[in-house]
């Protein structure tokens, strides 16, 4: 049973270029969330979906926006990346929208430059 | 407010030493869950623990224990008798009203042989 992966597993930008992070949920969960985890810090929520759709946001820029697919997987995509978004994106997935324990994948090492 | 306070920042001991992680939490909501997670140097987030509001009763597993205090917001945990591959960071987390987990700053535990 495969749990949550990630992809890439790290990436380097340079500033206001645009990057996409991949995300596979666990197997029977369709409810994918995404975290920031800035060096040194807990993980900040980014954003949740479910059923496709944007359910929940943090506080986060348009700049973040995402897109799940009807195989459940997701996307995050980051436009006019700035320094300080570097940091670990962390994917989650849960088996609904009460609140499960998440399980979270490896992560994505975003550095910008 | 939602906060999650996590006041010991790194906390060292020796192998077969007893250590508990502080965790003190605030939320105004009545029906909340509380989470535990351990970071180790890979990054993945795995999931330890998670209590509802509603569930004080202490909970073992193994070396592990968890001891839930609403009068005090504290869920607190003890690991026993210590190993090194209990270095890792630990996260304290919570949710309320919403699945979207609100995470403390860590703690880093070293565990030295």
């Amino acid at each position: 049973d495969a749990g949550v992966t990630q992809s890439p597993t790290h990436l380097i930008k340079t500033r206001g270029q645009q990057v996409t992070l991949r995300c596979s949920p666990k197997s029977g969960h369709d409810t994918v969330s995404w975290y920031q985890q800035a060096l040194g810090q807990g993980p900040q929520f980014i954003f949740q979906y479910y059923e496709e759709e944007e359910r929940q946001r943090g506080n986060f820029p348009d700049r973040f926006s995402g897109h799940q697919f009807p195989n459940y997987s997701s996307e995050l995509n980051v436009n006019a990346l700035l320094l300080g978004d570097s940091a670990l994106y962390l994917c989650a997935s849960s088996p609904g929208l009460a609140d499960y324990e998440q399980y979270f994948g490896p992560g994505t090492r975003l550095t910008v430059t | 407010a939602q906060k999650v306070t996590q006041a010991q920042t790194e906390i060292s001991v020796v192998e077969k030493e007893d250590v508990t992680l502080d965790c003190v939490y605030e939320t105004r909501d009545t029906t909340y869950y509380l989470f535990w997670y351990k970071q180790p140097p890979s990054g993945e987030l795995v999931f330890l623990i998670r209590r509802n509001s509603f569930d004080e009763q202490n909970e073992i597993s193994g070396r592990y224990s968890w001891n839930f205090q609403k009068s005090t917001s504290s869920f607190n945990f003890t690991i026993t008798a210590s190993q090194v591959v209990d270095s890792a960071v630990y996260f304290c987390a919570l949710s309320a009203n919403t699945d979207k987990l609100i995470f403390g700053t860590g703690t880093r535990l070293q565990v030295f042989p």
